[in-house]
C-alpha cells in the first residue's frame, strides 16, 4: 500500500463545475504539498499545509492531520486548470502521491 | 536567472554509458534535492543536500546514481553504466532551508533516455 493516495486517478469536468481531489497518507508527516504538473513537463507548488486551510484565488487546500487526509479544491473550472495534480508529505523525506489527472473541458 | 535551472534539457544516451545532470538552485537557498519521475510513475525521491551537512542519500536507487553539490550551490548528478530503466525525467528542486515549512522550488527537469 502507498503511503501516500490520492483519488481519483482520472477527473474530467466541465468548465465551471467545482473540482476535489483527495489525498490520503498513512505516515507522521510535517507538512504536505499540493504540485502541478503541466503537459509539459513543469511542475509548481501550490500549496504547503501542516494545518487548517489555505487559498489562493480559485484554489483551496485543506488538511485535517487527525484524520491524515488533505484535499485540494478548485472553483470554477477552467481548461487551463488541465494538469496533474500531485499530492506529497514531508516525512523525514519527500513521499509522494500518483498524481491525479484533471481535464476541464471547454 | 530567477529560478531554478537544469541542464541539458533532454539528454539520449546509449546503455552503459556515464551520464551527468546538472541543477543551478535559486540564489541563497541552501537546500537543494533531486527527484526522477518514470514515465507513468509518480515522483520518487533520490538525495537532497542541506548546507555543509552530510547529504541526505536515502533514495538513491543503486550505487551506480551519485550526487554532489560544490560550493554549497551547483549540484551535479551522475549516473554511471546507465540503464534503460533509468530514463526519466529527473528534477530539481531547491528551497531556503530544508525545514518543513519552507516551499521548494521545481526546476524544468532533464529526460533523460537511455536506448
Amino acid at each position: 500500500k502507498n503511503e501516500v493516495e490520492q483519488s481519483p486517478q482520472n477527473l474530467t469536468a466541465q468548465e465551471g463545475e467545482f473540482i476535489t481531489i483527495n489525498c490520503s497518507y498513512s505516515v507522521g508527516i510535517s507538512a504536505l504539498h499540493w504540485l502541478q504538473q503541466h503537459p509539459g513537463g513543469g511542475i509548481v507548488s501550490l500549496f504547503m499545509l501542516s494545518s487548517g486551510k489555505k487559498k489562493h484565488g480559485r484554489l483551496i487546500a485543506t488538511i485535517n492531520i487527525q484524520e491524515k487526509h488533505s484535499s485540494l479544491h478548485i472553483t470554477a473550472s477552467h481548461p487551463r486548470d488541465s494538469a496533474v495534480y500531485i499530492c506529497a508529505v514531508r516525512s523525514g523525506d519527500m513521499r509522494f502521491g500518483a498524481g491525479t489527472r484533471l481535464t476541464v473541458k471547454p | 536567472g530567477a529560478g531554478v535551472s537544469q541542464s541539458p534539457s533532454n539528454k539520449v544516451t546509449e546503455k552503459g554509458k556515464d551520464v551527468e545532470l546538472r541543477c543551478d538552485p535559486i540564489s541563497g537557498h541552501t537546500a537543494l534535492y533531486w527527484y526522477r519521475q518514470s514515465l507513468g510513475q509518480g515522483l520518487e525521491f533520490l538525495i537532497y543536500f542541506q548546507g555543509n551537512s552530510a547529504p541526505d542519500k536515502s533514495g538513491l536507487p543503486s550505487d551506480r546514481f551519485s550526487a554532489e553539490r560544490t560550493g554549497g550551490s551547483v549540484s551535479t548528478l551522475t549516473i554511471q553504466r546507465t540503464q534503460q530503466e533509468d530514463s526519466a525525467v529527473y528534477l530539481c528542486a531547491s528551497s531556503v532551508l530544508a525545514a518543513s515549512y519552507n516551499e521548494q522550488f521545481f526546476g524544468p527537469g532533464t529526460r533523460l533516455t537511455v536506448l
